[in-house]
């Protein structure tokens, strides 16, 4: 029981370039979300999946596409990277929505040069 | 509406002496109420929880809050502090039954534990 993964854990990328943070569970939730953490910001949400085929905004969507084809998987996909995209993402999924005991996976770094 | 207040960023204490981190709240709903730690370079991990029942929490790691509805607080404590517990600590706030963009991270406290 692996949880929640993500890869790659550190990325750098110039501005204008397109990627996608993978984020994998293997504890059959249904939710899942992804954040993004800046310093003396806390945990801002992005985009969150109540269940397969279901996505919704989060606070701070812009830039940033996500979908939800299978439950195990909720990649997040940044559009056209620019330096405010800089920051650490995590992922995390829980058995329901709302719920709030989160587990979260190890993150991911991105520089957006 | 819901926020969430911690009310200090940076905490320091001695190995050995209390600590206490600040947490207020204000929730439209009945909100469920945790606390989570990150240690460098790490993921989230929950410490602990608050859903409507007994109102003193206990954590992992010897952690515990109050739930305080009166002073909408949920400070987190801790008897005697450990080099170990060096880390940022998050309070958040969840709207029972909702979405997830009720779902309230503070901005973090950052706990430093000197020998």
């Amino acid at each position: 029981n692996a949880g929640v993964t993500q890869t790659p854990k550190f990325q750098v990328l110039k501005t204008g370039q397109s990627m996608t943070l993978q984020c994998a569970q293997d504890m059959n939730h249904e939710y899942m979300s992804w954040y993004r953490q800046d310093p003396g910001m806390g945990l801002r949400l992005i985009h969150y999946s109540v269940g397969a085929g279901i996505t919704d905004q989060g606070e701070v969507p812009n830039g940033y596409n996500v979908s939800r084809s299978t439950t195990e998987d909720f990649p997040l996909r940044l559009l056209s990277a620019a330096p405010s995209q800089t920051s650490v993402y995590f992922c995390a999924s829980s058995k329901l929505a709302g719920e709030g005991t989160q587990y979260f996976g190890p993150g991911t770094r991105l520089t957006v040069l | 509406a819901q926020s969430v207040t911690q009310l200090d960023s940076h905490v320091s204490v001695s190995e050995g002496t209390p600590v206490l981190l600040r947490c207020n709240y204000s929730s439209s709903y009945s909100p469920s109420l945790f606390w989570y730690v990150q240690h460098p370079n790490k993921g989230l991990q929950l410490l602990l929880k608050y859903t409507s029942a007994a109102t003193l929490v206990k954590g992992i790691n010897g952690f515990e809050a109050e739930f305080k509805k009166s002073e909408t607080s949920f400070h987190l404590t801790k008897p005697s502090a450990h080099m170990s517990d060096a880390a940022e600590y998050f309070c958040v706030v969840s709207a029972s039954y909702s979405s997830a963009s009720k779902i309230i991270f503070g901005s973090g406290t950052r706990l430093s534990i000197r020998p």
